[in-house]
């Protein structure tokens, strides 16, 4: 069993609508949180990063934490065909931990 | 602005040939990591440097070896190349995290997809 599950979609949006994408992990001991976009043909570059449980906004994006259901959460609100892209969750125990990344889920926005 | 740049954007090589792939950063990381990337498995973590001249086997070494003469400069080496060698391959580089969160984010290279015929 992989340590990061995570659909891999594609999961089709129309323009405006909310995107949720999330993830489940089987090692309670993740502590360091993380959210990458990547666009066809780039390489990742990071969105969000959070710390333990809760939640974090920065803009349209919203990461939430649940360390008691080992799940992680992105919201996208209004979202644009910019925000078309794989997403990939990723987390590791430690700061000076190895990053555990998911499978990465493609998101499709449609105008 | 972070740069990470990588030697090639595509690959081809054939079965047995030594391969490599070469990747510098200009922001003086001290870290640096070799992933590849398949469909379904998302990235995995071939082999690490925390400094110059060390480093450290990740996830799934078999096959590979790297060397980090320079700070800068990451190479991945395909001693002989296989056909389950076709990937794409991804550089990273970051700070050591040393204070707060998101000091230690990782950076990364376009990618060099890489075909083993």
């Amino acid at each position: 069993q992989k340590e990061v599950e995570q659909d891999p979609g594609p999961l089709s949006v129309p323009e405006g609508a909310i995107v949720s994408l999330n993830c489940t992990y089987s090692n309670s001991a993740f502590q360091y949180f993380m959210w990458y976009r990547q666009y066809s043909r780039k390489g990742p570059e990071l969105l969000m990063y959070t710390y333990s449980s809760g939640n974090k906004e920065d803009g349209r994006f919203t990461a939430q934490v649940d360390k008691s259901s080992k799940y992680i959460s992105l919201f996208i609100r209004d979202s644009q065909p910019s925000d078309s892209a794989t997403y990939l969750c990723a987390m590791k125990t430690d700061s000076w931990g190895k990053l555990q990344f998911g499978a990465g889920t493609q998101v499709v926005v449609t105008p | 602005d972070v740069k990470v740049t990588q030697s090639s954007r595509y690959l081809v090589k054939r079965t047995g040939e030594k391969v490599f792939l070469e990747c510098v950063q200009d922001m003086d990381h001290e870290n640096m990591f070799w992933y590849r990337q398949d469909p379904g498995l998302g990235l995995r973590l071939i082999y690490f440097s925390y400094d110059v001249k060390m480093k450290e086997k990740g996830d799934i070494p078999e096959g590979y070896s790297v060397s980090r003469e320079k700070k800068e400069r990451f190479s991945l080496i395909l001693e002989s190349a296989s056909t389950n060698q076709t990937s794409m391959y991804l550089c990273a580089s970051s700070n050591y995290p040393l204070g707060g969160i998101d000091t230690d984010t990782q950076y990364f290279g376009p990618g060099t997809r890489l075909t083993v015929l």
